[in-house]
């Protein structure tokens, strides 16, 4: 069936560091693609989307590029801060139901 | 702003007892979706429901029931809680359009002692 992977975590970053989190989907036809964040104590929230192919998500200085030939969806940032840490979800839709992945945990070092 | 809200953050129940997890949107969303969140196990999709009185069963059904008599309120039941269900509940809902994002509550970290 239709899965979502995403790079295991913890991942420990010193604060100003690059960020990248890997994401790959699998899917029939053309789904849209989310990346959600969830803080401590919280429930999770979107922090960008894409819905077709060379679409590039973004916010809050993240970004991520739906491939379509890699079947990719990588989270990026240029300059993490601390109060980034927190847990990804990257998710696919597109169908009734959201397959989300597991869910990668981001420390950031002052 | 999509506000989704849970009627607990925290709740301490028994074995065997009925366990009523409230949920309601303000945005007439037709969708709204239950999930369970465990440490290494991600989101589990229990029950989710298109419409007013309308439900299916998503991918861990068992051990729960819901109710959504209105459109704003999703209802999670546990019949007969059990320690296997201690778990962080999120409740979210989303509009028709399924390339829409859905929207989270908080939360209710439930705990089955």
């Amino acid at each position: 069936g239709d899965s979502v992977t995403q790079m295991e975590g913890p991942v420990t970053l010193s604060e100003e560091a690059f960020l990248t989190i890997n994401c790959t989907y699998t899917a029939t036809g053309y789904p849209s693609l989310f990346w959600y964040v969830q803080y401590p104590g919280e429930g999770l929230q979107l922090l960008l989307k894409a819905t077709k192919a060379d679409d590039k998500g973004s916010n809050k200085g993240f970004e991520a590029t739906y491939r379509k030939e890699t079947t990719s969806f990588h989270l990026e940032k240029g300059s993490v801060q601390v109060s980034d840490s927190a847990v990804y979800f990257c998710a696919r839709g597109g169908g009734f139901k959201t397959i989300f992945g597991a869910g990668t945990r981001l420390f950031v070092k002052a | 702003d999509v506000k989704v809200t849970q009627s607990s953050r925290y709740l301490v129940k028994r074995t065997g007892e009925k366990v009523f997890l409230e949920c309601v949107q303000d945005m007439d969303h037709e969708n709204m979706f239950w999930y369970r969140q465990d440490p290494g196990l991600g989101l589990r999709l229990i029950y989710f429901s298109y419409d007013v009185k309308m439900k299916e069963k998503g991918d861990i059904p068992e051990g729960y029931s819901v109710s959504r008599e209105k459109k704003e309120r999703f209802s999670l039941i546990l019949e007969s809680a059990s320690t296997n269900q201690t778990s962080m509940y999120l409740c979210a809902s989303r509009p028709q359009e399924y390339t829409r994002e859905q929207y989270f509550g908080p939360g209710t970290r439930l705990t089955v002692t």
